[in-house]
């Protein structure tokens, strides 16, 4: 079947921190990966996303890599900054069906 | 141009009742999704409608849950009756096409309490 994992949160950081939040899949076929976004009080917007094996989807300082092999999609940020604080969801696209981690808090401390 | 917008934003019912959901997706996206989040667990899909028509309704936890598309515009979601479990919060959102090249865009989700 098809299932994402994340870590679970929530995840603290001061600004300027390093920010990695780990994030898993089980597919079958060929999936596309994403990474959402939700700030307080918003839907959720696309933060990144990467089509095929070995490709990287960067956006806004955040950066993610297809990894087949160890089918992980992990988010990355040198840098974190306060305004980063949100709710941050994995998510696997397989046959236009969408299947969602179940999101990680990240709280941003000036 | 306006985004994905769902009405209400908050409902609180009780056990028995019944509500309707509403999403109003972005002017001219054929594709037209609900999710749910329950209890802060993962966001699952519902269904799936390219126009009016339901193209996949797989997510649909029973049939106290009917979704509908008149005119391929606006959508409704009803739940009847409600019952403790179905609180959370349901989210909507709509694309041009395939996800492989065209982006979901979501809205801000209805929050769902039954009491």
């Amino acid at each position: 079947g098809n299932s994402v994992t994340q870590m679970e949160g929530p995840v603290t950081l001061s600004e300027e921190a390093f920010l990695t939040i780990n994030c898993t899949y089980t597919a079958t076929g060929y999936p596309s990966l994403f990474w959402y976004v939700q700030y307080p009080g918003e839907g959720l917007q696309l933060l990144l996303k990467a089509t095929k094996a070995d490709d990287k989807g960067s956006n806004k300082g955040f950066e993610a890599t297809y990894r087949k092999e160890t089918t992980s999609f992990h988010l990355e940020k040198g840098s974190v900054q306060v305004s980063d604080s949100a709710v941050y969801f994995c998510a696997l696209d397989n046959f236009n069906k969408f299947y969602f981690g179940s999101g990680t808090k990240l709280n941003v401390k000036p | 141009e306006a985004g994905v917008t769902q009405f209400p934003s908050h409902s609180v019912i009780e056990k028995g009742q019944t509500v309707t959901l509403r999403c109003d997706p972005i002017s001219g996206h054929d594709n037209l999704y609900w999710y749910r989040r329950v209890m802060g667990k993962e966001i699952k899909f519902l269904l799936h409608f390219v126009k009016e028509s339901k193209q996949d309704e797989s997510g649909m936890p029973n049939n106290r849950f009917l979704a509908e598309r008149t005119g391929g515009t606006y959508s409704t979601l009803k739940v009847q009756p409600a019952e403790l479990e179905d609180s959370g919060v349901y989210f909507c959102a709509s694309s041009q096409g395939d996800p492989f090249w065209y982006e979901q865009y979501f809205g801000p989700g209805t929050r769902l309490t039954v009491t």
